[in-house]
C-alpha cells in the first residue's frame, strides 16, 4: 500500500535551516510528483512546492522562492524539503503529499504523509 | 496574486444539505483549475474527497459531490452527519506548476 513516512519533529532557532524528509513506499517513486504543504497552528493549508522525482524539477510558491530547496534520492525513494532563514512564522506542520493520475485524471494530492512539526523559537 | 476564497464558516442541520464554494479573487473557476476538495479533522492529515471538479476519491460516500456552480467550484454534502463537522479545503491549479489552497471552511453540524 502507498505510504509516505516523514521525519520527526524539529525545533530550530530563527535564522537556521531545517530539512524534512518524506520516504515513499508501495508505488513507483519516480512516476509521481510529490508536493510539500504546510499548516501553521490554527491556520489553513498552504502549498509550498512540488518536486518531480524523475528529473528533480521543482516548482514553488513565490513566497518561498529563494528559501526552499526540494531534492530527491531515488535510491531510497525519499524527497527532502530544506527551508532556510527560518522565522517564527515558519512554525507549522509540514506535509508531503503525492500527485497521481487515475485513468488519465489528475488527483492533485491523493496520499498524504503524517506531517512533521517544525517549531521555530529562540 | 490570486486568492482562492472559501466561506470561513458554515452551519448545517443534521440530515440537511450544504454547499461550500471555492472561488477566485479575480476570474472564474473552471475545470482547467482542477478543483479538488479535502476534509481535515483536528490533528489529522487532510483526506481527499473530490478531485478534478467532480470525481469522488476512493471510499468517499456519495453524500459528497463536486461541481462548478456559476463561477465557483462547489462541494455539496447531503444528509449531513455529526462526523462531517470539521474543516474543508479546496485547492486550485493556477498553471506553471502553481497550486493555491483556499482558506478553508469550518463546518458545524447542529
Amino acid at each position: 500500500q502507498v505510504q509516505l513516512v516523514q521525519s520527526g519533529a524539529e525545533v530550530k532557532k530563527p535564522g537556521a535551516s531545517v530539512k524534512v524528509s518524506c520516504k515513499a513506499s508501495g508505488y513507483s517513486f519516480s512516476n509521481y510528483h510529490l508536493h510539500w504543504v504546510r499548516q501553521a497552528p490554527g491556520q489553513g493549508l498552504e502549498w509550498v512546492g512540488t518536486i518531480n522525482p524523475s528529473g528533480g524539477i521543482t516548482s514553488s510558491a513565490q513566497k518561498f522562492q529563494g528559501r526552499v530547496t526540494m531534492t530527491r534520492d531515488t535510491s531510497t525513494s525519499t524527497v527532502y524539503m530544506d527551508l532556510s532563514s527560518l522565522r517564527s512564522e515558519d512554525t507549522a506542520v509540514y506535509y508531503c503529499a503525492r500527485r497521481a493520475f487515475v485513468q488519465g485524471v489528475m488527483i492533485p494530492f491523493d496520499y498524504w504523509g503524517q506531517g512533521t512539526l517544525v517549531t521555530v523559537s529562540s | 496574486q490570486t486568492v482562492v476564497t472559501q466561506e470561513p464558516s458554515f452551519s448545517v442541520s443534521p440530515g440537511g444539505t450544504v454547499t461550500l464554494t471555492c472561488g477566485l479573487s479575480s476570474g472564474s473557476v473552471s475545470g482547467s483549475h482542477y478543483p479538488s476538495w479535502y476534509q481535515q479533522t483536528p490533528g489529522q492529515a487532510p483526506r481527499t474527497l473530490i478531485y478534478s471538479t467532480n470525481s469522488r476519491s476512493y471510499g468517499v460516500p456519495d453524500r459528497f459531490s463536486g461541481s462548478i456552480l456559476g463561477n465557483k467550484a462547489a462541494l455539496t454534502i447531503t444528509g449531513a452527519q455529526a462526523d462531517d463537522e470539521c474543516d474543508y479545503y479546496c485547492v486550485l491549479y493556477m498553471g506553471s506548476g502553481i497550486w493555491v489552497f483556499g482558506g478553508g471552511t469550518k463546518l458545524t453540524v447542529l
